[in-house]
């Protein structure tokens, strides 16, 4: 059974430019979830969708990050314009329901210049 | 979610046990404790989780206190590709919580 894939694996940008990041979920898994992490630091979570329902976005900047989950199923991240400070590591998980284990991708490094 | 505390970084020695204490002195009747490992480089991986009672899988074993203000994850055999950190996590039952990470403790396991 194939993981949850992200793409792409590494992205260099200069700051004020966007940025896209996809996330396929583990296939049948309802609830997606994309967190943030810091050099150093454990992850954060950005934004919790259940199928295709932004359930959980208190922590997205809402201002420069967007994401969406079309049909419920692929999702992607948006940073517009991005900055500096976000250079990190993005990661996005998936589950069956947001009560079961999730799984983790292996997250898409950032750096902005 | 309640608050855990873990050393931030411990040694083993290669095939033996490595054992990585967790405390959450808070936590609720309806927490469970989960337990996350990252290798340099990729995702969390899910290790184990338990509520009140001791837990065995393939990779590893929780040992929760009676109290349940705390636990230990036991790597039984410790081999290199362990080094990793290891994160524990206290999680409501209910559907709706998620993942609420802290700093983690970083396994060195040494030849």
């Amino acid at each position: 059974e194939a993981g949850v894939v992200q793409s792409p694996r590494y992205k260099i940008i200069e700051k004020k430019q966007p940025v896209a990041f996809w996330c396929n979920p583990i296939s049948g898994h309802n609830t997606l979830y994309w967190y943030l992490q810091n050099l150093g630091q454990g992850p954060e979570l950005l934004i919790r969708y259940e199928n295709e329902e932004a359930v959980d976005d208190s922590q997205l900047p809402k201002d420069r990050f967007s994401a969406e989950r079309l049909k419920g199923v692929d999702s992607t991240l948006k940073i517009q314009p991005a900055e500096l400070g976000d250079s990190a590591v993005y990661l996005c998980a998936s589950s069956l329901t947001s009560g079961t284990q999730a799984f983790f991708g292996q997250g898409t490094r950032l750096t902005v210049v | 979610d309640a608050k855990t505390t873990q050393p931030p970084s411990m040694d083993c020695a290669e095939g033996r046990a490595a054992n990585l204490p967790c405390n959450h002195s808070t936590i609720s009747g309806n927490e469970y404790v989960y337990w996350y490992r990252q290798i340099h480089s990729q995702g969390p991986q899910y290790i184990i989780h338990g509520l009140k009672n001791n837990e065995t899988n393939e990779m590893a074993s929780l040992i929760i206190t009676e109290d349940r203000k705390s636990s230990t994850l036991i790597l039984p055999h410790a081999t290199l590709r362990d080094t990793a950190v290891y994160y524990c996590i206290v999680r409501d039952g209910n559907a709706g919580n998620m993942l609420t990470f802290g700093g983690g403790t970083r396994l060195m396991v040494k030849p």
